[in-house]
């Protein structure tokens, strides 16, 4: 059972353009909530998070939005540019439970 | 500073062979953390380790799977023997005492099973 349902698998951008990551989640214990940038043949590097207890978080050309009701957060990159192309995930944490659940991943491609 | 290394890159091996894959994390972290993303799918936790102590295995698919930490410092994840479901991509992360929200990792193991 997946907790963490991440969509697109895939995205194709205009450079200039903004990418729209999205990913729901099942277990309202989660707390904790990051997104994951990964380039090929690198393991995945935290890019940003958020806590349930904001709305959105901003951190330079990358957003998160959070919606709680829904169970519901995505990732918002302005301004794509060719060096955002990589694989991201989102994933969530829960409490003291050190372990990630993530999903699936979505390959974004950023066209010049 | 260095960040997390792992050995090999790639891995092929046939079906009931035995492989061992290696970890060594950020000097100093005690967390160690072993994943696995099989094709496409998502990354899926394995263990937790505590400097040499396994503080959550819970992920770990079946007794083929052996990890260990000895003296709390690299670590590593046999398979034996291995079957055709293991193929994936095995990652490793590290980070700090007690900083839950802190994984750095590695660039991951990529293992085929045939």
């Amino acid at each position: 059972q997946q907790q963490v349902k991440q969509s697109p698998q895939s995205l194709i951008v205009q450079k200039g353009g903004i990418s729209i990551i999205n990913c729901a989640y099942e277990n309202t214990a989660f707390d904790y909530f990051p997104w994951y940038q990964q380039f090929p043949g690198k393991g995945p590097a935290l890019l940003i998070a958020i806590r349930p207890d904001v709305s959105e978080k901003k951190e330079g050309r990358f957003t998160i939005s959070f919606n709680k009701s829904a169970k519901q957060f995505s990732l918002h990159i302005m301004d794509s540019q060719p060096g955002d192309s990589a694989t991201y995930f989102c994933a969530a944490r829960s409490g003291s439970n050190y372990q990630l659940i993530w999903g699936a991943g979505t390959k974004l491609i950023i066209k010049p | 500073e260095a960040g997390v290394t792992q050995f090999p890159s790639h891995s092929v091996i046939e079906k009931g062979q035995t492989v061992t894959l290696r970890c060594d994390p950020i000097s100093g972290h005690d967390n160690l953390y072993w994943y696995r993303r099989v094709m496409g799918k998502e990354i899926k936790f394995l263990l937790h380790f505590v400097k040499e102590s396994k503080q959550d295995e819970s992920g770990m698919p079946n007794n083929r799977f052996l990890a260990e930490r000895t003296g709390g410092t690299y670590s590593t994840l046999k398979v034996q023997p291995a079957e055709l479901e293991d193929s994936g991509v095995y990652f490793c992360a590290s980070g700090g005492s007690g900083k839950i929200n802190e994984q750095f990792f590695g660039p991951g193991t990529r293992l085929t099973v045939l």
